[in-house]
Protein backbone atom coordinates (compact mmCIF):
# COMPACT_ATOMS: atom_id res chain seq x y z
CA UNK A 1 0.00 0.00 0.00
CA UNK A 2 1.38 3.34 -0.17
CA UNK A 3 3.36 4.86 2.04
CA UNK A 4 4.85 8.34 3.28
CA UNK A 5 8.12 8.68 4.49
CA UNK A 6 8.34 11.65 6.93
CA UNK A 7 12.08 12.99 8.18
CA UNK A 8 13.49 13.63 10.27
CA UNK A 9 11.80 11.41 13.31
CA UNK A 10 12.67 14.33 15.88
CA UNK A 11 14.54 17.71 16.25
CA UNK A 12 15.79 19.36 19.37
CA UNK A 13 16.03 22.71 18.54
CA UNK A 14 17.03 26.56 20.23
CA UNK A 15 14.10 29.01 20.53
CA UNK A 16 14.35 30.98 17.36
CA UNK A 17 15.63 28.62 15.01
CA UNK A 18 14.11 27.51 12.03
CA UNK A 19 12.59 24.17 11.69
CA UNK A 20 12.34 21.79 8.30
CA UNK A 21 10.61 18.85 7.88
CA UNK A 22 9.61 16.67 4.72
CA UNK A 23 7.26 13.93 3.50
CA UNK A 24 7.94 12.01 0.07
CA UNK A 25 6.05 8.88 -1.21
CA UNK A 26 6.55 6.48 -4.19
CA UNK A 27 3.07 7.59 -4.84
CA UNK A 28 1.30 10.79 -5.99
CA UNK A 29 -1.47 12.73 -4.23
CA UNK A 30 -4.45 14.91 -4.72
CA UNK A 31 -4.04 16.56 -1.34
CA UNK A 32 -1.66 17.35 0.95
CA UNK A 33 -2.10 18.11 4.69
CA UNK A 34 -0.25 19.06 7.91
CA UNK A 35 -1.33 18.42 11.17
CA UNK A 36 0.13 19.29 14.60
CA UNK A 37 -0.48 17.06 17.90
CA UNK A 38 0.54 19.11 21.50
CA UNK A 39 1.06 16.72 24.16
CA UNK A 40 -2.02 14.96 25.24
CA UNK A 41 -4.24 16.29 23.15
CA UNK A 42 -5.66 15.41 19.50
CA UNK A 43 -3.81 16.23 16.07
CA UNK A 44 -4.98 19.73 14.66
CA UNK A 45 -4.95 20.97 10.77
CA UNK A 46 -2.38 23.62 10.23
CA UNK A 47 -2.05 23.75 6.73
CA UNK A 48 -4.01 21.60 3.45
CA UNK A 49 -2.40 22.04 -0.21
CA UNK A 50 -4.45 20.72 -2.89
CA UNK A 51 -2.10 21.51 -6.36
CA UNK A 52 1.31 20.83 -7.37
CA UNK A 53 3.50 23.31 -6.58
CA UNK A 54 1.36 25.24 -3.97
CA UNK A 55 3.32 27.23 -1.48
CA UNK A 56 0.70 27.98 1.84
CA UNK A 57 1.54 30.21 4.73
CA UNK A 58 -0.60 30.16 8.29
CA UNK A 59 1.80 32.30 10.14
CA UNK A 60 5.33 31.24 10.97
CA UNK A 61 3.99 28.46 9.67
CA UNK A 62 4.76 27.76 5.25
CA UNK A 63 4.12 24.47 3.51
CA UNK A 64 4.84 23.63 -0.11
CA UNK A 65 3.14 21.00 -2.50
CA UNK A 66 5.88 19.48 -4.20
CA UNK A 67 5.74 19.82 -8.00
CA UNK A 68 6.10 16.09 -8.81
CA UNK A 69 2.81 15.10 -6.43
CA UNK A 70 5.11 13.21 -4.35
CA UNK A 71 6.71 15.22 -1.56
CA UNK A 72 5.97 18.27 0.95
CA UNK A 73 7.31 20.13 3.06
CA UNK A 74 6.71 22.35 6.51
CA UNK A 75 8.77 24.88 7.40
CA UNK A 76 8.63 27.16 11.09
CA UNK A 77 10.40 29.93 11.43
CA UNK A 78 11.59 32.01 14.22
CA UNK A 79 10.81 28.81 16.80
CA UNK A 80 8.52 29.53 19.84
CA UNK A 81 8.31 26.65 22.82
CA UNK A 82 4.70 26.27 22.26
CA UNK A 83 5.71 24.90 18.73
CA UNK A 84 6.39 21.69 21.02
CA UNK A 85 4.77 19.04 19.71
CA UNK A 86 4.69 15.85 16.83
CA UNK A 87 3.75 17.36 13.78
CA UNK A 88 2.46 14.70 10.76
CA UNK A 89 2.02 14.88 7.36
CA UNK A 90 -1.10 13.71 5.32
CA UNK A 91 -1.51 12.52 1.72
CA UNK A 92 -4.75 12.12 -0.06
CA UNK A 93 -6.23 10.98 -3.32
CA UNK A 94 -9.89 11.56 -4.47
CA UNK A 95 -12.19 8.64 -5.16
CA UNK A 96 -11.27 6.27 -2.35
CA UNK A 97 -14.16 5.30 -0.43
CA UNK A 98 -12.20 6.78 2.41
CA UNK A 99 -10.82 9.57 0.84
CA UNK A 100 -7.40 7.29 0.97
CA UNK A 101 -5.78 9.50 3.66
CA UNK A 102 -2.22 8.66 4.42
CA UNK A 103 -0.03 9.79 7.33
CA UNK A 104 3.65 10.15 7.87
CA UNK A 105 4.60 8.38 11.01
CA UNK A 106 5.08 11.63 12.42
CA UNK A 107 8.25 14.36 13.60
CA UNK A 108 8.46 15.50 17.40
CA UNK A 109 9.56 18.76 17.89
CA UNK A 110 11.35 19.75 21.09
CA UNK A 111 12.67 23.10 21.94
CA UNK A 112 14.71 24.54 24.08
CA UNK A 113 14.13 28.39 25.30
CA UNK B 1 -18.64 24.42 22.01
CA UNK B 2 -19.06 22.44 18.98
CA UNK B 3 -16.60 19.38 18.27
CA UNK B 4 -15.65 15.56 18.92
CA UNK B 5 -16.53 14.19 22.46
CA UNK B 6 -14.55 11.11 23.18
CA UNK B 7 -15.64 8.69 26.37
CA UNK B 8 -13.87 7.22 28.09
CA UNK B 9 -10.58 10.04 28.73
CA UNK B 10 -8.49 6.55 30.07
CA UNK B 11 -9.36 2.63 30.59
CA UNK B 12 -7.56 0.07 32.13
CA UNK B 13 -9.47 -3.42 31.15
CA UNK B 14 -8.23 -6.83 31.54
CA UNK B 15 -7.33 -8.94 28.68
CA UNK B 16 -10.21 -11.04 27.12
CA UNK B 17 -13.24 -7.78 28.47
CA UNK B 18 -15.22 -6.29 26.58
CA UNK B 19 -14.99 -2.70 25.70
CA UNK B 20 -16.84 0.47 23.70
CA UNK B 21 -14.94 3.52 23.46
CA UNK B 22 -17.33 5.85 22.45
CA UNK B 23 -17.52 8.89 20.11
CA UNK B 24 -20.17 12.08 19.44
CA UNK B 25 -19.79 14.81 17.08
CA UNK B 26 -21.83 18.13 16.87
CA UNK B 27 -20.32 19.07 13.72
CA UNK B 28 -23.16 17.64 10.96
CA UNK B 29 -19.94 15.70 9.54
CA UNK B 30 -20.52 13.53 7.06
CA UNK B 31 -17.34 10.95 7.57
CA UNK B 32 -16.14 9.45 10.87
CA UNK B 33 -13.23 7.62 11.32
CA UNK B 34 -11.43 5.54 14.19
CA UNK B 35 -7.51 5.61 14.69
CA UNK B 36 -4.80 4.07 16.95
CA UNK B 37 -1.77 6.04 17.68
CA UNK B 38 1.52 3.88 18.19
CA UNK B 39 4.82 5.03 19.28
CA UNK B 40 6.85 4.95 16.26
CA UNK B 41 3.79 3.52 13.77
CA UNK B 42 2.01 7.58 13.94
CA UNK B 43 -1.50 7.36 13.27
CA UNK B 44 -3.22 4.07 12.13
CA UNK B 45 -6.97 3.95 10.31
CA UNK B 46 -8.94 1.38 12.24
CA UNK B 47 -12.43 1.60 11.03
CA UNK B 48 -14.47 4.67 9.01
CA UNK B 49 -18.02 5.76 7.75
CA UNK B 50 -18.28 7.45 4.71
CA UNK B 51 -22.11 8.51 6.27
CA UNK B 52 -24.86 7.20 8.72
CA UNK B 53 -25.57 3.75 8.38
CA UNK B 54 -22.39 2.68 6.24
CA UNK B 55 -18.74 1.29 7.52
CA UNK B 56 -15.79 0.51 6.24
CA UNK B 57 -12.51 -1.59 7.08
CA UNK B 58 -9.22 0.42 7.22
CA UNK B 59 -5.53 -0.30 7.67
CA UNK B 60 -5.71 -2.58 10.65
CA UNK B 61 -9.23 -3.60 11.66
CA UNK B 62 -9.01 -6.65 12.93
CA UNK B 63 -10.42 -7.15 16.69
CA UNK B 64 -12.51 -3.93 16.12
CA UNK B 65 -15.77 -3.08 15.15
CA UNK B 66 -17.80 -0.21 15.13
CA UNK B 67 -21.18 0.61 14.00
CA UNK B 68 -23.17 4.07 12.79
CA UNK B 69 -26.62 4.40 13.55
CA UNK B 70 -26.84 8.05 13.28
CA UNK B 71 -24.95 11.15 12.14
CA UNK B 72 -23.60 12.15 15.78
CA UNK B 73 -22.51 8.70 16.87
CA UNK B 74 -19.68 6.31 15.70
CA UNK B 75 -18.65 3.75 18.87
CA UNK B 76 -15.69 1.46 18.54
CA UNK B 77 -16.10 -1.77 20.08
CA UNK B 78 -13.23 -4.59 21.45
CA UNK B 79 -15.72 -7.55 21.42
CA UNK B 80 -12.46 -9.67 23.45
CA UNK B 81 -9.38 -7.26 24.56
CA UNK B 82 -5.95 -8.44 24.13
CA UNK B 83 -2.47 -6.74 25.63
CA UNK B 84 -1.61 -5.55 21.63
CA UNK B 85 -5.12 -3.46 21.68
CA UNK B 86 -3.27 -0.92 24.27
CA UNK B 87 -2.75 2.08 22.48
CA UNK B 88 -4.32 5.47 22.43
CA UNK B 89 -7.43 6.01 20.47
CA UNK B 90 -8.66 9.12 18.39
CA UNK B 91 -11.63 9.14 16.46
CA UNK B 92 -12.05 12.00 13.97
CA UNK B 93 -14.52 13.41 11.30
CA UNK B 94 -14.73 15.20 8.23
CA UNK B 95 -17.86 17.29 6.80
CA UNK B 96 -16.97 16.48 3.16
CA UNK B 97 -18.33 14.82 0.43
CA UNK B 98 -17.41 11.27 0.81
CA UNK B 99 -14.58 11.99 -1.59
CA UNK B 100 -13.95 14.35 1.39
CA UNK B 101 -10.98 16.82 1.65
CA UNK B 102 -9.06 15.03 4.30
CA UNK B 103 -9.40 17.80 6.84
CA UNK B 104 -10.25 15.87 9.86
CA UNK B 105 -11.18 17.11 13.05
CA UNK B 106 -9.77 14.79 15.64
CA UNK B 107 -11.28 14.43 19.34
CA UNK B 108 -8.63 14.52 22.46
CA UNK B 109 -8.46 10.58 22.78
CA UNK B 110 -8.91 7.72 24.56
CA UNK B 111 -6.10 5.85 26.54
CA UNK B 112 -6.76 2.47 26.31
CA UNK B 113 -4.56 -0.12 28.55
CA UNK B 114 -5.26 -4.09 28.29
CA UNK B 115 -3.58 -5.83 30.99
Amino acid sequence: GQQLNQSPQSMFIQEGEDVSMNCTSSSIFNTWLWYKQDPGEGPVLLIALYKAGELTSNGRLTAQFGITRKDSFLNISASIPSDVGIYFCAGQNYGGSQGNLIFGKGTKLSVKP
Amino acid sequence: IAGITQAPTSQILAAGRRMTLRCTQDMRHNAMYWYRQDLGLGLRLIHYSNTAGTTGKGEVPDGYSVSRANTDDFPLTLASAVPSQTSVYFCASSGGHPANTGELFFGEGSRLTVL
